[in-house]
């Protein structure tokens, strides 16, 4: 696609329940990154992939949330047994390259998820 | 703790005045140094960047500035316009060193340009 799409959009669900949020990357693109942003902060880094490799996972707040890239593509961000402090923007982006990449990163609009 | 802050949350110009936001940062393994902007309900744009090697960068209307020896870096827009109005970003990543890809943000300041 075009840019960044990442889904869903806005997801809504309750305490202790598993959820899934999907990010699909600018085609081509080598790293991909995933934040979290809570209202009136900045993006707080989660992790970030090159191609289907996890370099870096240490802004991962807990080991309820993890994420994957099988095929160095499309990646999961999965957050099990929520809790209602997990409520934020999840931001995902991509880059052209990697690590030493100083180029821009692209970010979706972002997947909204609120825990009750 | 903190590695990038931006301590003013909000900013107020006159349409065609200069904007000037601040940036410090606290790792002095950050070489690399961009903006962000961000309008609502949509994801951070891309806006200018700047390496370490350099102290200043300018496209256009904008212009960053880096003060390595204060480990501060401001962003000028001049002039300003209404348009400019956005929450603005500064990111900061180690390069040559450390996490290379961790690009870490400051909690962002919002400016508005009043006509």
């Amino acid at each position: 696609g075009a840019g960044v799409s990442q889904s869903p959009r806005y997801k809504v669900t309750k305490r202790g329940q598993d959820v899934a949020l999907r990010c699909d990357p600018i085609s081509g693109h080598v790293s991909l990154y995933w934040y979290r942003q809570a209202l009136g902060q900045g993006p707080e880094f989660l992790t970030y992939f090159n191609y289907e490799a996890q370099q870096d996972k240490s802004g991962l707040p807990n080991d309820r949330f993890s994420a994957e890239r099988p095929e160095g593509s499309i990646s999961t961000l999965t957050i099990q047994r929520t809790e209602q402090r997990d409520s934020a923007m999840y931001r995902c982006a991509s880059g052209e390259s990697g690590g030493a990449y100083t180029g821009e990163l692209f970010f979706g609009e972002g997947s909204r998820l609120t825990v009750l | 703790d903190q590695q990038v802050k931006q301590n003013s949350p909000s900013l107020s110009v006159q349409e065609g005045r200069i904007s000037i936001l601040n940036c410090d940062y606290t790792n002095s393994m950050f070489d690399y140094f961009l903006w962000y902007k961000k309008y609502p309900a949509e994801g951070p744009t891309f806006l200018i960047s700047i390496s370490s090697i350099k102290d200043k960068n300018e496209d256009g209307r904008f212009t960053v500035f880096l003060n390595k020896s204060a480990k501060h870096l401001s962003l000028h827009i001049v002039p300003s316009q209404p348009g400019d109005s956005a929450v603005y970003f500064c990111a900061a990543k180690a390069v040559r060193g450390g996490s290379q890809g961790n690009l870490i943000f400051g909690k962002g300041t919002k400016l508005s340009v009043k006509p």
